[in-house]
């Protein structure tokens, strides 16, 4: 069974830092891997989808890198706004949940004036 | 935004009680998920769909059931809520695939007394 671990569990840093997420998984045999924001009360909103093939996928002053053999994902937020505090979740797709998204518990992300 | 509505948004409902959650999406996808969020354990899959009719189950669906009689309707039942029931429940969609983006609607939060 797929488990997927992010650190911190909390971040909190002042406007304008770069900053990196970490996401781990233990099975990687996967297809791609999805990182999401989640605003308190809301839904998820998609960020990036980065593919098994891939090592790296960037919007914006996003960027999602991958090493599959290792298990491991990291989500890099440049230059970040008050805007950006939010729940970061990661969950990859495939392995033993044949094609389904396996979900970290997130990242809260708070970053202030 | 994906045309994700989840109906109703909020629900208090009593154990033993039946209650449905409908998902309604306007992007003819052909994916749809349930998800439900607590907190300790993060999204869990509920049930998805595949297609009109072909529907399967998900990690958490003990005490769930589905349906999916036309391409822009989801429906969770549960048959007589009890209070391990009450979450978040979120909807999600996407496209061709299981390992597309996912799209998620804005959640129904539903309390069991």
């Amino acid at each position: 069974k797929q488990e997927v671990t992010q650190i911190p569990a909390a971040l909190s840093v002042p406007e304008g830092e770069n900053l990196v997420l970490n996401c781990s998984f233990t099975d990687s045999a996967i297809y791609n891997l999805q990182w999401f924001r989640q605003d308190p009360g809301k839904g998820l909103t998609s960020l990036l989808l980065i593919q098994s093939s891939q090592r790296e996928q960037t919007s914006g002053r996003l960027n999602a890198s991958l090493d599959k053999s290792s298990g491991r994902s990291t989500l890099y937020i440049a230059a970040s706004q008050p805007g950006d505090s939010a729940t970061y979740l990661c969950a990859p797709a495939g392995g033993t949940s044949y094609g389904k998204l396996t979900f970290g518990q997130g990242t809260i992300l708070t970053v202030h004036p | 935004d994906a045309g994700i509505t989840q109906s109703p948004r909020h629900k208090v409902t009593e154990t033993g009680t039946p209650v449905t959650l409908r998902c309604h999406q306007t992007e003819n996808h052909r994916y749809m998920y349930w998800y439900r969020q607590d907190p300790g354990h993060g999204l869990r899959l509920i049930h998805y769909s595949y297609g009109v009719k072909d529907t399967d189950k998900g990690e958490v669906s003990d005490g769930y059931s589905v349906s999916r009689s036309k391409t822009e309707d989801f429906l969770l039942t549960l048959e007589s809520a009890t209070s391990s029931q009450t979450s978040v429940y979120f909807c999600a969609i996407s496209d061709k695939s299981s390992t597309d983006t996912q799209y998620f609607g804005p959640g129904t939060r539903l309390t069991v007394l």
